[in-house]
């Protein structure tokens, strides 16, 4: 699986978008990005996925770059009950394998009033 | 809601006692695993269920093991507990067949003595 790269921490006023970076550069063709978090003491829960195209779904958004090398996470108006650690995953789909997800630091997100 | 039950949520033990946590869906969905969750090393997946009776090791599969008799239930075994498998243990489910999005339980919080 390919390695993911996100700032252990961001900031973000409640009410404005929160962008949430993720470096995978040596992503390959068949990988997918998926973006989960996990509030305190919670499971983590789904957020989106991408292959290549920008996605939108009621939660959030994925912007990912032409090259794949990268691509963020927004939430468009950040409410307090956002605050978590989010995590950028990268993962082939398909076979046994696809739900073998890494979990790796995350960027623990804080939003303020 | 994916329907998932994870008990007992909280257990204390003390070392070298058989410890066995169960993960019960709802839902019938063919796909279950067992993370771990520690400070400092994020999710790493335990084991995980393709199948009534056909599982497999993740990336910490020492000292655990599973079973899985009938699609709703997957337990995972310590069968000697140690001091190091203190950790948060979370059960998931994949609810697709096509894509990688997990569902998580709530977690189990292990402390072993």
């Amino acid at each position: 699986d390919a390695k993911t790269t996100q700032p252990p921490s961001m900031d973000c006023a409640e009410g404005r978008a929160a962008n949430l970076p993720c470096n995978h550069s040596t992503i390959s063709g068949n990988e997918y990005v998926y973006w989960y978090r996990q509030i305190h003491s919670q499971g983590p829960q789904y957020i989106i996925h991408g292959l290549k195209n920008n996605e939108t779904n009621e939660m959030a958004s994925l912007i990912i770059t032409e090259d794949r090398k990268s691509s963020t996470l927004i939430l468009p108006h950040a409410t307090l009950r956002d605050t978590a650690v989010y995590y950028c995953i990268v993962r082939i789909t398909g076979g046994t394998s696809y739900g073998k997800l890494t979990f790796g630091q995350g960027t623990i997100l804080t939003v303020h009033p | 809601d994916a329907g998932i039950t994870q008990s007992p949520r909280h257990k204390v033990t003390e070392t070298g006692t058989p410890v066995t946590l169960r993960c019960h869906q709802t839902e019938n969905h063919r796909y279950m695993y067992w993370y771990r969750q520690d400070p400092g090393h994020g999710l790493r997946l335990i084991h995980y269920s393709y199948g009534v009776k056909d599982t497999d090791k993740g990336e910490v599969s020492d000292g655990y093991s599973v079973s899985r008799s009938k699609t709703e239930d997957f337990l995972l075994t310590l069968e000697s507990a140690t001091s190091s498998q203190t950790s948060v243990y979370f059960c998931a489910i994949s609810v697709t067949t096509t894509t990688g999005e997990l569902f998580f339980g709530e977690g189990s919080r292990l402390t072993v003595l």
